[in-house]
């Protein structure tokens, strides 16, 4: 049973145009929920995440959006830069995150930021 | 937040050999934890690697198959043992930052398995 869910594999974005990447969880008892970012033949780097009290926050051109009501949230990104082209991962723990209560990813989309 | 080196960033093996990976954070940290993920798939929690005890598996894997070492608070190894093609994955160690910045990962290891 997935309890993150990103059902978009890919995206392709204009640069200079907004990305909307999605995602869907299960798990009402989740706190947090962060997004990363993964080049090829690198680690996923962390990019923003957002308390499960908050339904936005913002740095920079990243905006992460949560709507508890509907279990799901979107990460935007504005302006879209060739940079920006990578796999995302969409991800949520709960307050403890100890072992019991790991880091739940989703199975990533793949951003393509067209010239 | 933590440096992790991890090593090697990728490899072609035979069958039925073993590979070890290994990381090391540039900080002490408790707890590290070795991911996989399988193409087109999420990234999926093998174990938890706590200094001075044994490594606590997730569901469908046991240390037979992927042994692990933490010898002390700043290295780890994981070992993929008698390697089969369904073990080709990137394997990633990681450390926990706490639940504002999840964890921090290592470069990962491309494994391929003739």
């Amino acid at each position: 049973d997935q309890q993150v869910k990103q059902n978009s594999p890919s995206l392709s974005v204009q640069e200079g145009r907004i990305s909307i990447l999605n995602c869907d969880y299960t798990n009402s008892m989740f706190d947090y929920f962060l997004w990363y970012k993964k080049y090829p033949a690198e680690g996923p780097t962390f990019l923003i995440s957002i308390s499960s009290i908050k339904d936005k926050n913002e740095d920079g051109r990243f905006t992460v959006f949560l709507n508890k009501s509907a279990k799901h949230l979107s990460l935007h990104i504005v302006p879209s830069q060739p940079g920006d082209s990578a796999v995302y991962f969409c991800a949520a723990t709960t307050l403890n995150m100890n072992r019991d209560d790991k880091i739940i990813f989703g199975k990533g989309t793949r951003l393509h930021i067209l010239p | 937040s933590a440096v992790i080196s991890q090593k090697p960033s990728r490899d072609i093996c035979q069958r039925g050999t073993s590979l070890t990976i290994q990381c090391q954070v540039d900080s002490q940290v408790t707890m590290m934890f070795w991911y996989r993920q399988q193409p087109g798939q999420s990234l999926t929690l093998i174990a938890t690697a706590n200094q001075g005890s044994e490594a606590t598996y997730e569901s469908g894997f046991v240390i037979d198959k992927f042994p692990i070492s933490r010898p002390n608070l700043t290295f780890s190894t994981l070992t993929v043992s008698n390697m089969s093609p369904e073990d080709s994955s990137i394997y990633l160690c990681s450390v926990a930052r706490g639940p504002n910045y999840g964890y921090t990962f290592g470069s990962g290891t491309r494994l391929t398995v003739v």
